[in-house]
């Protein structure tokens, strides 16, 4: 398996454009998970989804996130406008549901390194 | 709410020793996984052990256990016979299982560094 795709792995954007960040998680897992790392704040866990339904997004920092799940393959994280206080590296994760049998431990992609300028 | 708390913002260890990364943590759900993770310099996070809350023994992988004191709500992270490679941040993590099925919380971190 490939595991956790994501893409871009870097993305340099000006304030106030849009900014989409792609995950395809690996297959069979129903459980994806949005992060955000920074220093200041470390890791933070966004949003996540079950079978394709967010279940909670009560990290998400404002209304200028925006996340979804078309499908079992793949979930889009979009920040519109983007702020220079967005630079941060985000990361998708994906794991079994709970309930499915082992630890459900949750498989990071590379991260999207989003600078802000 | 859950927390996870990481007390040790840089831990020293001296090639071939052992060395435990503190964890401990915060839930009012009955059930509940435990998780260690490894970053490295490079960036990625790495799987390294799992704890379930009903667990009866502490769970082990390799080089790594983790002591796990239920009534103390601690999950620490031990490893044995430390190398110059296992230099990176560590992260505790929890992943709830009942009524908030999912929701994950990952500590500050501590990072090991690993002298020769």
């Amino acid at each position: 398996d490939a595991g956790v795709i994501q893409s871009p792995r870097h993305e340099v954007t000006e304030m106030g454009q849009e900014v989409t960040l792609r995950c395809k998680p690996i297959s069979g897992h129903n459980s994806l998970f949005w992060y955000r790392q920074t220093m200041m704040r470390g890791l933070e866990l966004l949003i996540y989804f079950n079978n394709n339904v967010p279940i909670d997004d009560s990290g998400m920092p404002e209304d200028r996130f925006s996340a979804k799940m078309p499908n079992a393959s793949f979930s889009t994280l979009k920040i519109q406008p983007s702020e220079p206080r967005d630079s941060a590296v985000y990361f998708c994760a994906s794991s079994l549901a709970e309930g499915q049998g082992g630890g459900n431990e949750q498989f990071f992609g590379p991260g999207t390194r989003l600078t802000v300028l | 709410a859950q927390k996870i708390t990481q007390t040790q913002p840089g831990m020293f260890v001296q090639e071939k020793e052992a060395v435990t990364l503190d964890c401990t943590y915060d839930t009012s759900d009955p059930s509940y996984g435990l998780f260690w993770y490894k970053q490295p310099s490079s960036g990625e996070m790495i799987f390294l052990i799992y704890q379930g809350s009903y667990d009866q023994q502490n769970a082990t992988e390799g080089r790594y256990s983790l002591n796990f004191q239920k009534a103390r709500k601690s999950a620490n992270l031990v490893i044995s016979a430390s190398q110059l490679g296992d230099s990176a941040m560590y992260f505790c993590a929890m992943r709830e299982i009942g009524t908030n099925a999912g929701k994950s919380t990952f500590g500050d971190g501590t990072t090991l560094t690993v002298k020769p």
